[in-house]
């Protein structure tokens, strides 16, 4: 079935400094989605991008719908604690349904005050 | 705050026993969905209800009985579970049953099997 690549796994940073992380498949995707999960908490949706080569901001995030479809990444700008959580990059085609929303593995995100 | 209400946040349960998750919704959303996440993974899709009727099963033993009274409760009901099926499990709702991918989800509950 299809599969979503997302890293990295985990990053350790320190307060102030940047974040990137991405998601690839070797499938297309009409929709990818980031999600955030705080622990003991459900996801939360932070950005979703609808359209190949989009460019959405959300405050200090940043995130790419890649051209080839297949792709897409995060930013995080100026981490400060509270970007603890883990990532999830999604996707989703169309002409079928929630079911087929596929997830990725997370990038697990630790800030160093 | 979530929208998403879910009850109980904890269950520990044996094996024999029968209990329910329940989960609440009040945005008129028309779409609800269980998923089951274990640690450090993803959530995993099990049921998708769309307009009260039940639209995807992904497979899930019979251990586990999604049930929607309205449009606005979803509840999974628990019997006969396994050690294994211990994990968080995770309510969530979008307005329609439509390609979005803009989901809602609640804190979850966490269920413990004994």
């Amino acid at each position: 079935g299809q599969q979503l690549n997302q890293s990295p796994q985990s990053m350790f940073i320190q307060e102030g400094e940047d974040v990137s992380m991405n998601c690839t498949s070797s499938s297309i995707f009409n929709t990818w989605l980031w999600y955030k999960q705080d622990p003991g908490e459900g996801p939360v949706l932070l950005i979703a991008l609808y359209k190949a080569g989009e460019l959405t901001s959300n405050g200090r995030l940043t995130a790419q719908f890649g051209i080839t479809r297949k792709d897409s990444f995060l930013n995080i700008s100026a981490s400060i604690p509270s970007d603890v959580g883990i990532y999830f990059c999604a996707g989703l085609n169309y002409g079928g349904s929630q079911g087929n929303l596929i997830f990725g593995k997370g990038t697990k995100l630790s800030v160093k005050p | 705050d979530t929208e998403v209400t879910q009850t109980p946040k904890h269950l520990v349960m044996g094996m024999t026993n029968k209990k329910s998750l329940k989960c609440e919704q009040h945005m008129g959303h028309r779409a609800m969905y269980w998923y089951k996440q274990k640690a450090k993974k993803p959530p995993e899709l099990m049921f998708v209800y769309s307009y009260e009727k039940l639209s995807i099963n992904e497979s899930v033993p019979s251990r586990f009985s999604p049930e929607c009274p309205n449009s606005s409760l979803l509840n999974l009901h628990l019997h006969a579970l396994q050690p294994e099926d211990s994990a968080l499990y995770l309510c969530a709702s979008s307005r329609q049953r439509v390609e979005t991918g803009e989901l809602f989800f609640g804190e979850g509950s966490r269920l413990t099997v004994l």
